[in-house]
């Protein structure tokens, strides 16, 4: 079983939509959790950092994380054309090691 | 106040050569983290600097090699280059000290032929 599991999609939905991203982990020592969004040819960008379990928002975007199911969950609200791009959850432990899901491929249709 | 830059933007090499990618941090951090990031996948965590020193490895043959200069710039260096080594090279900078978040640069594309 990998670390962490992230489903490639794509995903495609309508403008407007509500987009729900997810990932799963295994290893109970990561700590941190990230989602990065990652435009094509370009370096990933970090959206939001989150440390404990609950939720998290910032503007459009809601993090959320469940250690207890060890899921995490990103959903962006009001989706646009521009929010297309790869989503990247990312996790880290208390040595500073990052590990990367394999990324959603999100395609946001006008 | 610059980001996280990388040079250079695009290379290409043959295989068994030598390569040198080098990044500058963000203003104000003082860790760099290097990955590699092959087409269609996450980046993988090739090792960490601070204070000119390898902190940390990730799964990666000695022929992945770095460094960090006082001005807490890095280099990497890849030897006897390998086709499977084509990809986009990440540079990530940090704050030890802050909240450790990783902010990326553009990368840098690799090319092995």
């Amino acid at each position: 079983q990998k670390e962490v599991e992230q489903d490639p999609g794509p995903l495609s939905v309508p403008e407007g939509a509500i987009v729900s991203l997810n990932c799963t982990y295994s290893n109970s020592a990561f700590q941190y959790f990230m989602w990065y969004r990652q435009y094509s040819r370009k370096g990933p960008e970090l959206l939001m950092y989150t440390y404990s379990s609950g939720n998290k928002e910032d503007g459009r975007f809601t993090a959320q994380v469940d250690k207890s199911s060890k899921y995490i969950s990103l959903f962006i609200r009001d989706s646009q054309p521009s929010d297309s791009a790869t989503y990247l959850c990312a996790m880290r432990d208390r040595d500073d090691k990052i590990i990367f899901g394999k990324g959603t491929r999100l395609h946001i249709l006008p | 106040d610059a980001g996280v830059t990388q040079s250079p933007t695009h290379l290409i090499k043959t295989r068994g050569q030598q390569v040198t990618l080098r990044c500058s941090p963000k203003s104000g951090h003082d860790t760099v983290s290097w990955y590699q990031q092959a087409l269609g996948q996450g980046p993988q965590f090739i090792f960490q600097y601070y204070e000119e020193e390898e902190r940390q490895r990730g799964n990666f043959p000695d022929r992945f090699s770095g460094h960090q200069f006082p001005n807490y710039s890095s280099e990497l260096n890849v030897n006897a280059l390998l086709l499977g080594d084509s990809a986009l090279y990440l540079c990530a900078s940090s704050s030890l000290a802050g909240g450790r978040e990783q902010y990326f640069g553009p990368g840098t594309r690799l090319t092995v032929t």
